[in-house]
């Protein structure tokens, strides 16, 4: 079974409808991250969060919310799904406590299309 | 200017040749370097960390250079399985964050 999945793996929406998409983990991880992958930018830090009540924007949170419902969830929502927020979504996770905290895990992404 | 920036390619190459990769980063304050490999519509997976001495992980070896700020990934022998992305990845302003920042990738295809 995978350790980092997310739901759904793939969506399509219309402008102005908001969408959920949802990360858990079995790793036990504390920190998750959410990041979106568009051609030519390379993956992109949209949330970060350290335990369930520690959440941090990243570089583009801009028309992005997250819950940390818990230490295995992670969602991020779109209020009002914009073309532009077309990509390739994915979650990861990373332990502090190992010796290479740097190393993130990642689910295996969503393809969110808004048309 | 982006803070870590890689020749994005493509590279095609024959089976056995070697081939590097180059990359660099902005922030003269980053730590910890790494090499993450990315399957074609498949998440990223670390390949390797970078370390201040070179590090070498069979036919793979990864080279930093802080004074010039610059980070390298060759691949010995390519095989055909080697076809992939390689994402170069530096940590965050603060180290003790686990941000990261990925550059954009270099893909690879390795031909028979």
């Amino acid at each position: 079974d995978a350790d980092v999945t997310q739901t759904p793996r793939n969506r399509i929406t219309k402008t102005g409808k908001r969408i959920m998409l949802e990360c858990s983990q079995t790793k036990g991880h504390d920190r998750m991250y959410w990041y979106r992958q568009d051609p030519g930018l390379g993956l992109r830090l949209i949330y970060y969060s350290f335990d369930v009540k520690d959440i941090n924007k990243g570089e583009i949170s801009d028309g992005y919310s997250v819950s940390r419902q818990a230490q295995a969830k992670f969602s991020l929502s779109l209020e009002s799904a914009i073309p532009n927020q077309t990509a390739l979504y994915f979650c990861a996770t990373s332990d502090p406590d190992r010796g290479d905290y740097n190393e993130q895990f990642f689910g295996p992404g969503t393809r969110l299309t808004v048309l | 200017r982006k803070e870590v920036e890689q020749d994005p390619g493509p590279f095609n190459v024959p089976e056995g040749a070697t081939v590097a990769f180059n990359c660099t980063y902005s922030n003269s304050a980053s730590q910890s370097f790494f090499w993450y490999r990315q399957d074609c519509r498949k998440e990223p997976k670390l390949l390797m960390s970078v370390y201040s001495s070179g590090n070498e992980d069979g036919r793979f070896t990864a080279q930093l250079n802080r004074a010039s700020q610059y980070i390298s990934l060759l691949i010995r022998d390519s095989k055909l399985s080697d076809s992939a992305t390689y994402l170069c990845v530096v940590n965050g302003r603060s180290s003790n964050t686990g941000k990261l920042i990925f550059g954009q990738g270099t893909t690879l295809q390795v031909k028979p």
